[in-house]
């Protein structure tokens, strides 16, 4: 089992609708969760990070997490033309030195 | 991610040649992390290091590959006798925080893709 998995995707939804994005991780101990925006080509870039079950909005973005399903996700409302790129989950281990381990990525296009 | 400073952004070496990516970490980030990114495939980490000292190198090839970062200047990864499959991005990324606590959070520079002919 990999340690964090996401669905590759393509996830295609037209403009203004809401993007869900799931997660889910192996490592029970896992403490901190991020995720990142990659466009082709470009460095992965902060989005939100999650350290507490429930619910963190940040403008269009909402990142939920559920640590006993071992699971997060990220919405993105009212999406744009420019949200299309790969959204990257990634977490750290319980007891490692801080290094995050990433999923492969979800391409996501929203349709105009 | 302004701030981490990777070169060369593109690098052509031959298959037996040595490439050497450097990286510049954030101003006051002593922490630096370097990843790698195959084609299709998500960021693997290869190692963490603070001024001097290799913290975590569990990601490393076992062979070929080395990396530091001196007390001066900038942070190296190191491939020696490269092969085709060595043609990735490799990204680095800094924090100011020892590891990633709640509330650090790290920062990745533009990448270096290397290509291996």
């Amino acid at each position: 089992q990999k340690e964090v998995e996401q669905n590759s995707g393509p996830l295609s939804v037209p403009e203004g609708a809401i993007a869900s994005l799931n997660c889910t991780y192996s490592d029970r101990g896992s403490q901190s969760f991020f995720w990142y925006r990659q466009y082709s080509g470009k460095s992965p870039e902060l989005i939100m990070f999650i350290y507490s079950n429930g619910d963190k909005e940040d403008g269009r973005f909402t990142a939920q997490l559920n640590k006993a399903s071992q699971y997060v996700s990220l919405l993105i409302r009212d999406s744009q033309p420019s949200d299309s790129a790969t959204y990257l989950c990634a977490v750290i281990r319980g007891g490692s030195q801080g290094n995050l381990i990433f999923g492969k990525g979800t391409k996501l296009s929203v349709k105009p | 991610n302004a701030g981490v400073m990777q070169n060369p952004r593109h690098l052509v070496r031959r298959r037996g040649q040595e490439a050497r990516l450097r990286c510049s970490p954030m101003k006051g980030h002593s922490h630096v992390y370097w990843y790698r990114q195959l084609p299709e495939e998500g960021l693997k980490f290869m190692v963490y290091l603070q001024k001097e000292n290799i913290i975590d190198e569990s990601g490393m090839p076992k062979e070929r590959f080395s990396a530091e970062f001196p007390k001066e200047g900038p942070s190296i990864l190191r491939i020696q006798q490269v092969v085709r499959g060595d043609s990735a991005a490799y990204f680095c990324a800094s924090s100011p925080l020892p590891g990633l606590r709640t509330g650090n959070t790290i920062y990745f520079g533009e990448g270096s893709w290397l290509t291996v002919v």
